[in-house]
């Protein structure tokens, strides 16, 4: 089975500065989805940014890019020039490739940032 | 984009009764939907899957008959808690995949459920 690691419960960040969020992941497989997804305190998740494992280019999504390492199962998430409106909890996901749209995400137990001012 | 509305956004209810959450996909039709059940300030819990026309496939742990699921339809997910009690109050949220975005979940805004 398939597991999403993320270490740290909280991190912060001063507005217009960077951060890093990590996460770390097990699996067999070799080709398979993996995802960050931002949820604000409405709680709606929003997917932030994808990355297919066949890949080898880092995903970039304006201010968000991951570093994508399938050797070390490691999918952190950069956001550059944070903003106040970035403060949320962030998931990690993973999603298999082969068994298409049935796949369920497993996730990992989120981070909460928060951004100062 | 895809979008998936849940109804109703925040419900109340007394212990014993049941109470119905309806999950739609209102621009694509949902061949799957899952059922999720997040605490405060934890990650999301996976309870089902539903495909649309059978059974739903649940995970270690969750009862079958406590939480009945229902995809009746290619844009309609609809989740039962009967007999609800007060552990059973909870923030459900319900995603979808299907049409061109098969690769995607789309999720719905989350349904806050207070069982008195």
């Amino acid at each position: 089975a398939q597991t999403v690691t993320q270490s740290q419960p909280e991190m912060s960040v001063q507005e217009a500065e960077t951060v890093t969020l990590s996460c770390t992941y097990d699996t067999s497989e070799s080709d398979y989805y993996l995802f960050w997804y931002k949820q604000p305190p409405s709680r709606q998740m929003i997917l932030v940014i994808r990355q297919e494992a066949y890949k080898q280019q880092n995903a970039t999504e304006n201010r968000f890019s991951v570093n994508f390492q399938k050797a070390a199962k490691s999918f952190s998430l950069k956001i550059s020039d944070s903003q106040l409106g970035d403060a949320a909890m962030y998931f990690c996901a993973y999603r298999s490739f082969y068994t298409g749209a049935n796949s369920k995400l497993t996730f990992g137990k989120g981070i909460t940032l928060s951004v100062r001012p | 984009g895809a979008v998936v509305s849940q109804h109703p956004s925040r419900v109340i209810c007394k212990s014993g009764t049941s109470v119905k959450i309806e999950c739609r996909s209102l621009d694509f039709q949902a061949t799957t939907m899952f059922w999720y059940r997040q605490f405060p300030k934890q990650s999301l819990m996976l309870m089902a899957t539903s495909n649309e026309g059978s059974k739903a496939t649940y995970e270690q742990g969750v009862e079958k008959d406590k939480f009945l699921i229902n995809h009746a339809s290619l844009t309609l997910s609809t989740l039962t808690v009967t007999s609800a009690h007060p552990e059973d109050s909870s923030f459900y949220i319900c995603s979808a995949t299907g049409g061109i975005s098969y690769n995607e979940q789309f999720f719905g805004p989350g349904t806050r459920l207070t069982v008195l």
